[in-house]
């Protein structure tokens, strides 16, 4: 099953406008990745916040974490057209130092010029 | 160049056919992964390894093996590739370290199986 579930699915936007998804998870984490994927190619990473952290920005992009909730959102503000992606999130599930990652399903974003 | 390569980059089969997919990094890493993405599952974990002598199966290993020839090499085999395999595949690589750290994707290979 599913570590990651992603909301919305989908998501349609103008250029300049903000974006926000969401990701919930089931168990305990000791972070929490944030990666985009342009069509057809690989993932890239965007974030990371740690189960201690409840807020992190880089440039354009804030994430938020909410360990009581299970529950982190990624903010992108004045979005562009060049952000048009699927956004996964990605979870440690709590796994120590195994380095696996769970992803979720993604939101796919597109941003209308 | 890119730190993460994926050969070949697509891929048409005929089912029962053996394939091999291989992949590459000079970041020097110690981990590598393979993952498989179908529309609407997002990445699910085929195997994983920590280092030559380390591997491991993930979610979905059943119909797949891997072999790490060195620490910058890891390939994926499909003994006898079935049409479910089609799939877009990815591999990855992390350092080794307290935690659980960023991944850095290669560029994939989609597969189609016939």
């Amino acid at each position: 099953s599913q570590q990651g579930e992603e909301d919305p699915q989908a998501l349609s936007i103008q250029e300049g406008e903000n974006a926000t998804m969401n990701c919930s998870y089931k168990t305990s984490i000791n972070n929490l990745q944030w990666y985009r994927q342009n069509s057809g190619r690989g993932l890239v990473h965007l974030i990371l916040i740690r189960s201690n952290e409840r807020e992190k920005h880089s440039g354009r992009l804030r994430v938020t974490l909410d360990t009581s909730k299970k529950s982190s959102s990624l903010l992108i503000t004045a979005s562009r057209a060049a952000d048009t992606a699927s956004y996964f999130c990605a979870t440690d599930a709590g796994s120590g130092n195994t380095g696996k990652l769970i992803f979720g399903q993604g939101t796919t974003l597109q941003v209308k010029p | 160049d890119a730190d993460v390569t994926q050969t070949p980059r697509n891929r048409i089969t005929k089912t029962g056919k053996r394939i091999m997919l291989e992949c590459s990094q000079t970041k020097g890493h110690d981990r590598m992964y393979w993952y498989r993405q179908d529309p609407g599952l997002g990445l699910r974990l085929i195997y994983y390894s920590f280092d030559v002598k380390d591997i491991n199966k993930g979610e979905i290993s059943d119909g797949y093996s891997v072999s790490r020839q060195a620490q910058a090499k890891f390939s994926l085999s499909l003994e006898s590739a079935i049409p479910n395999q089609t799939a877009l595949y990815f591999c990855a690589t992390s350092r080794q370290g307290a935690g659980t750290d960023t991944q850095y994707f290669g560029p994939g290979t989609r597969l189609t199986v016939l």
